[in-house]
């Protein structure tokens, strides 16, 4: 499998803040990014896809993603508390259907 | 977005019994569907891939003859859990990729999970 990592976290950041998340892969052929949140106890839930260099915007959340270096994003703007979860960075190789995903960081949003 | 389901949300065993997990796709037909496990503060792994109308792909370490599954229909997977032991009290999901009309989608989409505590 391909590895796929995260800043550990937890991140704990004030309400209306800017929450920046970062993930690196090893996979040089990997095409597909994504980024999943995760509330405790529950299944992650999609949030953002990306696929071409540069940035991708969906209401609070940007995604950016640099395949030269190797490195996908996830910001999110005017952070507020129910944004608190973990964020799962996942990546999808060119070569099959599986994903691979990162350990997670664990944000929290303080009111 | 693509609707998975699992059942049950939770169970609770004895040691020694055998469970079975039901993951279904209710909008839409699933060829492909993957089984992770994750245990507390730790990320998603991906147990086995599920291939409707042939043998699973199981992940370097995972016991296909503990871990069985069963791609039955184009809509149903089931995973069982055989001879449970605590060590496989786990929270396992399953997940499907989306279809568009005919054509399969990029994105996976997840089950609400199945807390397995094995006493």
């Amino acid at each position: 499998q391909k590895e796929v990592e995260q800043n550990s976290g937890p991140l704990s950041v004030p309400e209306g803040a800017i929450a920046s998340l970062n993930c690196t892969y090893s996979d040089r052929g990997s095409q597909s990014f994504f980024w999943y949140r995760q509330y405790s106890g529950k299944s992650p839930e999609l949030i953002m896809s990306i696929y071409s260099n540069g940035d991708k915007e969906d209401g609070r959340f940007t995604a950016q993603l640099n395949k030269a270096s190797q490195y996908v994003s996830l910001l999110i703007r005017d952070s507020q508390p129910s944004d608190s979860a973990t964020y799962l960075c996942a990546v999808r190789g060119s070569n099959d259907y599986k994903l691979s995903f990162g350990a997670g960081t664990t944000v929290t949003v303080r009111a | 977005g693509a609707v998975v389901s699992q059942h049950p949300s939770w169970v609770i065993c004895k040691s020694g019994t055998s469970v079975k997990i039901e993951c279904r796709s209710l909008d839409f037909q699933a060829t492909t569907m993957f089984w992770y496990r994750q245990f507390p503060k730790q990320s998603l792994m991906l147990m086995a891939t599920s291939n409707e109308g042939s043998k699973a792909t199981y992940e370097q370490g995972v016991e296909k003859d503990k871990f069985l599954i069963n791609h039955a229909s184009l809509t149903l997977s089931t995973l069982t859990v055989t001879s449970a032991h605590p060590e496989d009290s786990s929270f396992y999901i399953c997940s499907a990729y989306g279809v568009s009309g005919r054509i399969v989608t990029d994105t996976q989409y997840f089950g609400p999970g199945t807390r397995l505590t094995v006493l």
